[in-house]
């Protein structure tokens, strides 16, 4: 299986919207509702901010939205802050019962 | 509230097998909704699900490491163990292990890694 495929970086101003791609196939993201997404900053644990697709843990800003459209995802981060400098990696469940990763983006804040 | 703790040798030789444990605190550890998965970060790269342990004993593993990877588990220690044999400096990486709690089809537990550099 290939790992999803995201831009390798993206970056905004404080204030501003962002949206970070996530594409994979008919075997992951374009058939299954379990798709996530994932804030890390290097050195720490990774931190959940979006579950089937377009759900928020308990906790998140709704600053981040998710939405899926056939196999591709997106992760927008609304009102861009300082804090959400980061690294983030959408995942999927596949058909073969596996998960698998995106390439990572890194979100960088001017 | 449920914690993850990674253990395990922080340098291995090439060739030789890499073994680490998960010890989980705060919940109960056999919970049937719970999901256990290992989940690797190497230098410079993105991150890579290694497998998954499911509530009923079943595991799942990634096809590039399904012939090297083995899961565990240690119901009276509280752990879940991976071993990598045959390992190469492509196996040095941040080895992860995250549950599946709340949140269906993610990873919202994670532990805080352990470092794993293979080399002689």
């Amino acid at each position: 299986q290939s790992a999803l495929t995201q831009p390798a970086s993206v970056s905004g101003s404080p204030g501003q919207s962002i949206t970070i791609s996530c594409t994979g196939t008919s075997s992951d993201v374009g058939s299954d509702k379990y798709v996530s997404w994932y804030q890390h900053h290097p050195g720490k644990a990774p931190k959940l901010v979006i579950f089937e697709a377009n759900n928020r843990p308990a906790g998140v800003p709704d600053r981040f939205f998710g939405s899926k459209s056939g196999s591709s995802a997106s992760l927008t981060i609304s009102a861009l802050q300082a804090e959400d400098e980061a690294y983030y990696y959408c995942s999927s469940h596949t058909t073969s019962s596996t998960y698998v990763f995106g390439t990572g983006t890194k979100v960088t804040v001017l | 509230q449920v914690q993850l703790q990674e253990s395990g040798p922080g340098l291995v030789k090439p060739s030789q097998t890499l073994s680490l444990s998960c010890t989980v605190s705060g919940g109960s550890f056999s919970n049937t909704d719970f999901f256990y998965n290992w989940i690797r970060q190497p230098a410079g790269k993105g991150l890579e699900w290694i497998g998954r342990l499911y509530p009923g004993g079943r595991i799942d593993y990634s096809p590039s490491l399904k012939s090297r990877a083995t899961i565990s588990v240690d119901t009276s220690k509280s752990q879940i163990s991976l071993r990598l044999t045959s390992v190469t400096a492509a196996d040095t990486a941040v080895y992860f292990c995250a549950s599946r709690i709340l949140t269906p089809g993610a990873f919202d537990v994670w532990g805080q890694g352990t470092v794993v550099t293979v080399s002689s």
